[in-house]
């Protein structure tokens, strides 16, 4: 089973609304990711998680928050977000190698579509 | 930085092939392949690693030339299914096994 699932698969928030993210996956992975789409472009990291520490931020606005309760868990906590913020979020695992010299495979989730009013 | 993928779209009648190219400046660990159809997750395809090796899946095969640090995605007797946006993630020597950088994609159209 590769399945990395996603909620809500809808998202429509105001400016100053305070809103979450949820992905979950049951595969016993140790990283996972979030990732911001936007239309006819490729995926851009945003945050890694490697064994439920933040080991990559790519230099994210503090208005995301990402939270990774335990292995399974990845929330993208969202507050005070502009409409550019509008994209397809997604989030994906992987086993968790996470040395150089070493891959990893990750696994998508459907993601989230938000639009920002 | 992001890599080159070429060319930015295809359009194919089923049962004809495509290649599509992935080149990086940087020297690479490994190419991971998706493909993701409208709407829907990026869905892994492959990874090649240094070494030019060749995998496949389906009729949809790859390589990887060392020297030119580029990949090619080869798609074979195309499918309807084959419709997509395909992209690669790249990761070069001493980066992180788990941070990719995917290229901008090519949207391949595979009509009846």
């Amino acid at each position: 089973d590769t399945e990395v699932t996603q909620t809500p698969k809808h998202l429509v928030m105001g400016m100053t609304n305070k809103k979450s993210l949820k992905c979950e996956q049951h595969m016993g992975h140790r990283a996972m990711y979030w990732y911001k789409q936007k239309a006819k472009k490729p995926p851009e990291l945003m945050f890694v998680y490697s064994y439920e520490k933040l080991s990559i931020n790519e230099s994210v606005p503090s208005r995301f928050s990402p939270e990774c309760p335990n292995s399974s868990l990845l929330n993208l906590h969202l507050h005070a977000l502009q409409p550019e913020d509008s994209a397809l979020y997604l989030c994906a695992s992987s086993q968790g190698k996470a040395l150089a010299g070493s891959t990893d495979t990750q696994y998508f989730g459907p993601g989230t579509r938000l639009t920002v009013l | 930085q992001q890599p080159v993928q070429s060319p930015q779209a295809v359009i194919l009648r089923e049962g004809e092939d495509a290649v599509i190219n992935c080149s990086s400046s940087k020297a690479l660990y490994s190419v991971h392949w998706y493909r993701q159809k409208h709407g829907e997750a990026p869905v892994f395809l492959m990874i090649l690693l240094k070494g030019g090796e060749q995998k496949g899946h389906e009729k949809i095969s790859a390589s990887f030339n060392e020297k030119k640090q580029q990949s090619s995605l080869y798609l074979t007797a195309s499918q309807l299914s084959y419709s997509g946006t395909y992209f690669c993630g790249t990761q070069p020597f001493k980066a992180a096994g788990n941070k990719l950088t995917f290229g901008g994609g090519t949207r391949v159209l595979v009509k009846p």
